[in-house]
């Protein structure tokens, strides 16, 4: 049972270039989260899913688009990557149960030069 | 959803009781109380989650008030593995809003 899986875990990208996070879950969950989490600060919610086909932004959405066609996976993009993306990303995912217990993935670190 | 206050940081020594207090002034009444764990380099991991009165697991308890605007996580003897990161969560039950906002946290060190 492989839980959360985030695919990169690393990548570096160029200002203007763009690219796809995978997040992909085994558990069934309903719920799919996309974080970002820079050096010493909490984590901030970009995107959210409540079930397959469904996608809502979250704290800090800018800059990023989700799709949610499968319900096991979550992709989060970059069109036009910019440096203040640079950052850890991390995606999550919960069932739709009373005890909201959100199991993380690995995390991507991505740099923006 | 509802906003939530908690120390920035806090200092602790291996063996005492750590209580991390967390306000949330504006929660609804179908919002829950979770707390999450985070070590470095690593995503944040469920502690536990009430409503009101008091949780227990093996892990830690959750102390929540009548008003329901704090609740304080208690972890018994703490241990240098136990430093970390905290987050205090208000979470909607609702089904569309289930947004979990984790916050800023606070910082716990355990010194020997």
């Amino acid at each position: 049972n492989a839980g959360v899986t985030q695919t990169p875990k690393f990548r570096v990208l160029k200002t203007g270039q763009s690219m796809t996070l995978l997040c992909a879950q085994d558990m069934n969950h309903e719920y799919m989260y996309w974080y970002r989490q820079d050096p010493g600060m909490g984590l901030r919610l970009i995107h959210y899913s409540v079930g397959e086909g469904t996608t809502a932004k979250g704290e800090v959405p800018d800059g990023y688009n989700v799709s949610r066609l499968k319900k096991q996976n979550f992709l989060l993009g970059l069109e036009s990557a910019a440096p203040s993306q640079t950052s850890v990303y991390f995606c999550a995912s919960s069932p739709d149960r009373v005890i909201t217990e959100a199991f993380f993935g690995q995390g991507t670190r991505l740099t923006v030069v | 959803l509802a906003k939530t206050t908690q120390p920035i940081s806090m200092d602790s020594y291996e063996g005492q009781e750590v209580n991390i207090t967390c306000s949330h002034n504006n929660i609804a009444t179908n919002d829950y109380i979770t707390w999450y764990q985070q070590f470095p380099s690593q995503g944040p991991r469920f502690i536990i989650q009430g409503y009101k009165t008091k949780v227990t697991n093996e892990v830690a308890s959750l102390f929540i008030p009548a008003d329901r605007k704090s609740s304080t996580l208690s972890l018994p003897r703490v241990s240098l593995s136990d430093t970390a990161v905290y987050y205090c969560l208000v979470v909607p039950m609702d089904m569309g809003r289930r947004a979990l906002t984790f916050g800023s946290g606070t910082r716990l060190q355990v010194q020997p």
